[in-house]
């Protein structure tokens, strides 16, 4: 059981916009920054979304981050089918004193 | 560019010990530390800790205490990861990832390609 909690699956058809939710605590979310990482199938991770909302060069801004609280939204629009893809959060947990991560939320596009 | 380039998938039975590396380019070592993630087949991402590359400060993950040692060689700007006394459930895709040199928490940004360890009898 993670200590962030996203929902196992998600689903969209092309070009709708769909969002991934992400709850934490005070301990994680509540307190620092909030990552995403997208994992396509049979590869490593890639971080998507850094510091809540920034996107690294090279992500277009069909993706969005946002965080309020101690809960954190990954947004995807225009929803293409290489976006299928198991998406994970992450932000580091003051208590714990390490890295948590959400427990995935894989991505279907109809 | 930055690469992080891990070593070849282990096989080894349980109570041995597994050393895994990852060779570092494209950027100076000992400005980024090292976080290692691994992944049990099916499942999500797991952190499982941290060297500072400048100084060898480390912070594991309190699950993992006891039989993990992280290490680094500014030499070939390699860190290695090395868990000891393996069980079945530690059979994952071990990844490492540049992370930052500070305390303070950043991102995992870029990710080495993994290295599958199989712990079975």
């Amino acid at each position: 059981q993670s200590v962030l909690t996203q929902p196992p699956s998600a689903s969209g058809t092309p070009g709708q916009r769909v969002t991934i939710s992400c709850s934490g605590s005070n301990s994680n979310i509540g307190r620092n920054i909030v990552n995403w990482y997208q994992q396509l199938p049979g590869t490593a991770p890639k971080l998507l979304i850094y510091g809540n909302f920034e996107r690294p060069s090279g992500v277009p801004d069909r993706f969005s981050g946002s965080k309020s609280g101690t809960s954190a939204s990954l947004a995807i629009s225009g929803l293409q089918s290489d976006d299928e893809a198991d998406y994970y959060c992450a932000a580091w947990d003051d208590s714990l004193n390490g890295w948590m991560f959400g427990g995935g939320t894989k991505l279907t596009v109809l | 560019q930055v690469q992080l380039v891990q070593s070849g998938a282990e096989v080894k039975k349980p109570g041995a010990s597994v050393k895994v590396s990852c060779k570092t380019s494209g950027y100076t070592f000992t400005n980024f530390g090292i976080s290692w993630v691994r992944q049990a087949p099916g499942q999500g991402l797991e952190w499982m800790g941290w060297i500072n590359t400048y100084n060898d400060k480390t912070n594991y993950a309190q699950n993992l205490q006891g039989r993990l040692t992280m290490t680094t060689d500014t030499s070939t700007s390699t860190a290695y990861l090395e868990l000891r006394s393996l069980r079945s459930d530690d059979t994952a895709v071990y990844y490492c990832a540049r992370d930052t040199l500070t305390t303070r928490p950043k991102w995992f940004d870029p990710w080495g390609q993994g290295t599958l360890v199989t712990v079975s009898s």
